[in-house]
């Protein structure tokens, strides 16, 4: 069975730095790409970025360049997703989902809550 | 960027009714996927490319289209589909998503 278990939850303040997890089960982690989604009541769902675990190549979405980072650790089939600096507005749910065959989000993590407030 | 525009953004809807739900792009797509999202759970995928059925979906979720306009569709609508259902395209990169259709039991 494919899962996708992420980190929990996290509340940090404005400036902090952050790192949330994705651990993949159940499936070669090299062979698809990872993906974090942010959800949000007011903008819904955006993607953020990517990941080819097999070499850590990434793309980011416009809106999240600069402002995150993705990277991949072989060795324990787990993605991250970092902030250097967290702003009120990264307040979000964060899901990572792979996919597979296509480029469909086969399966997504239960997502992880963060909140940064002062 | 390609915009997704869902409609209608919310549906009520009587048990065993059928329920339509409509993705319109800004640009001709080759890969549009659509999700499920229950209240305080992760999204999960229910149709791929357009018309594709994943296994363990129930029969009554179907999905059509092409170019820019497509549709999911649910024959026959449960209590257990109460959900909001988003469209995803990823034709191109950056991917997006529609707004979502929030579908609830009249």
């Amino acid at each position: 069975e494919v899962q996708l278990v992420q980190s929990g939850t996290a509340l940090k303040k404005p400036g902090e730095s952050l790192r949330i997890s994705c651990s993949v089960s159940g499936y070669t982690f090299t062979s698809s790409w990872i993906h974090w989604v942010r959800q949000t009541p007011g903008k819904g769902l955006e993607w953020m970025g990517r990941i080819d675990p097999n070499d850590s190549y990434t793309s980011y979405g416009p809106s999240f360049q600069g402002h995150v980072a993705i990277s991949a650790d072989k060795s324990t089939s787990t993605a991250y997703l970092s902030w250097s600096s967290l702003k009120a507005s990264d307040t979000a749910i964060y899901y990572c989902a792979m996919s597979t065959v296509t480029t469909a989000y086969d399966y997504w993590g239960q997502g992880t809550r963060v909140t940064v407030s002062s | 960027e390609i915009v997704l525009t869902q409609s209608p953004d919310f549906q009520s809807v009587t048990p065993k009714e059928k329920v339509t739900i409509t993705c319109r792009a800004s640009q001709s797509l080759s890969s549009l996927h659509w999700y499920q999202q229950k209240p305080g759970q992760s999204p999960r995928l229910l149709i791929k490319s357009a018309s594709q059925s994943i296994s363990g979906v129930p029969s009554r979720f179907s999905g059509s289209g092409s170019g820019t306009d497509f549709t999911l569709t649910i024959n026959g609508l449960e209590a257990e589909d109460v959900a909001t259902y988003y469209c995803h395209q990823s034709t191109t990169l950056p991917p997006t998503f529609g707004g979502g259709t929030k579908v609830e039991i009249k």
